[in-house]
Formats: structure tokens, sequence, C-alpha cells
């Protein structure tokens, strides 16, 4: 399985900001994929984001709001842009291996 | 639409109690079944897969899970939990659609184990 790191592991931003939190993988991946788990529940995908195309977003999540960068196979960013309290959440990366996803240790965000 | 339904939201054991929790989703196609966990102030791990072949998959720390494609199941089970168990575990579903795939994942089982 992938090693899978993310940075920053946790913010507090002001409503109206955004936050870059990047992804890094130690083994090239085409897919990667961004989900959100917001206080007490699951993980929703906000996109999927291979290396070469763009990102396909999920119903719901559009690119103004959270644009994505995927510049190589080892790295991607995910943006959360004009913040506002219902944004706080935690912010997954994962990719795929042989079918499977492996998942980051996630970012958690809280906006104020 | 294709979804995951995770009937225990909470359950509470004592230590060498039986587990199973309950998984069922709803999808016709080929489907690649998971369960992930998360133990307290961790990240998602995978726990254990089903691709294909022995409907009986067997697990990291002593977990299977049993598919059972006429119910549309993947059940967790342990025979005998310990307080290390306690945590949320996630059961997800890959569903293949064209050249991509996407997981879904159920609302999450929170376990906890008492010693």
């Amino acid at each position: 399985s992938a090693v899978i790191s993310q940075k920053p592991s946790r913010d507090i931003c002001q409503r109206g900001t955004s936050l870059t939190i990047q992804c890094q993988v130690d083994s090239q991946v085409t897919m990667m994929f961004w989900y959100r788990q917001q206080p007490g529940q699951s993980l929703t995908l906000i996109a999927t984001a291979n290396q070469g195309s763009e990102a396909t977003y999920e119903s719901g999540f559009v690119i103004d709001k959270f644009p994505i960068s995927r510049p190589n196979l080892t790295f991607s960013t995910l943006t959360v842009s004009n913040m506002s309290p219902e944004d706080s959440s935690i912010y997954l990366c994962s990719v795929d291996s042989t079918d499977t996803q492996y998942f980051g240790p996630g970012t958690r965000l809280t906006v104020l | 639409a294709q979804s995951v339904s995770q009937h225990n939201h909470h359950v509470i054991l004592s230590e060498a109690a039986s587990l199973e929790l309950g998984c069922n989703y709803s999808y016709g196609g080929t489907v690649n079944l998971f369960w992930y966990v998360q133990y307290p102030g961790q990240h998602l791990q995978l726990l254990l897969k089903y691709f294909s072949g022995d409907p009986l998959v067997k697990g990291i720390k002593g977990f299977e899970a049993e598919f059972i494609k006429s119910k549309f199941s993947f059940n967790l089970r342990k025979p005998s939990v310990q307080w290390s168990d306690t945590a949320e575990y996630f059961c997800a579903v890959n569903a293949r659609m064209d050249s991509s795939y996407k997981l879904i994942f159920g609302s999450g089982t929170r376990l906890l184990v008492r010693p």
C-alpha cells in the first residue's frame, strides 16, 4: 500500500479566506481522490483527480469552490475557497492501488 | 443510485463478546467490497476487502466478512472483541462505471468495547 501524507494536518481559518491542502504519495499513482468527512458523518467524495486531465467533481461540488491541481503522479492539492463555517470538516485524499483506495491522515479544518 | 447501509450506528460490547456489523448495498453490477476502520485519532485503514472468489474473506486483527450476493450484504464479524477494537467501522462499495469507479461509504458504526 502507498504511504500518503497531507499538509497541513489541521488549520483554523477565517471565513472568506482560502486554504490549500497538499497530498503527497510515496509512489506514482494514476488515480487520486479527495473526500470530505463532516463532523460525525461518513466520507463523501468531492472529486477524482487523474494526472493529465481535469478533475471530475461529484454532484454538489464545483471547481470554483474546490479547485484541484494534479501536476504529477505523486502530488495533488485541494483548495477550499471563500470558506464558511459549513466548510469545517476533515478533508482526506486517497489513492488507488490495484482497485483499492488507501487514505491519507486527513486535514482537520475549522472555519470561524 | 448506489448506496450503502450500515444499520448499527453505535454498538457497545464487553471484551470477549462476538461482533457482527451489518452492511447492505444497492447496486446491480459487479462490485468490490471493503471494510475500513478508523481508530481514535488515527487515519482510515483498510480492514479487509472482497473482489471475487471465496465469499468469506479474512482481514487483519482477526476480522472476517462474508459476501452474500443474494442478500446484497457484506457483514463484518469477529468472534471475540478486544478493548483495542474500539473504533469506527465503515463499509464501502466500489461501483465500477466505464473506465472509472466510485467508492461509496456507509454511514459508519461506532464500536465501543468495554474492558
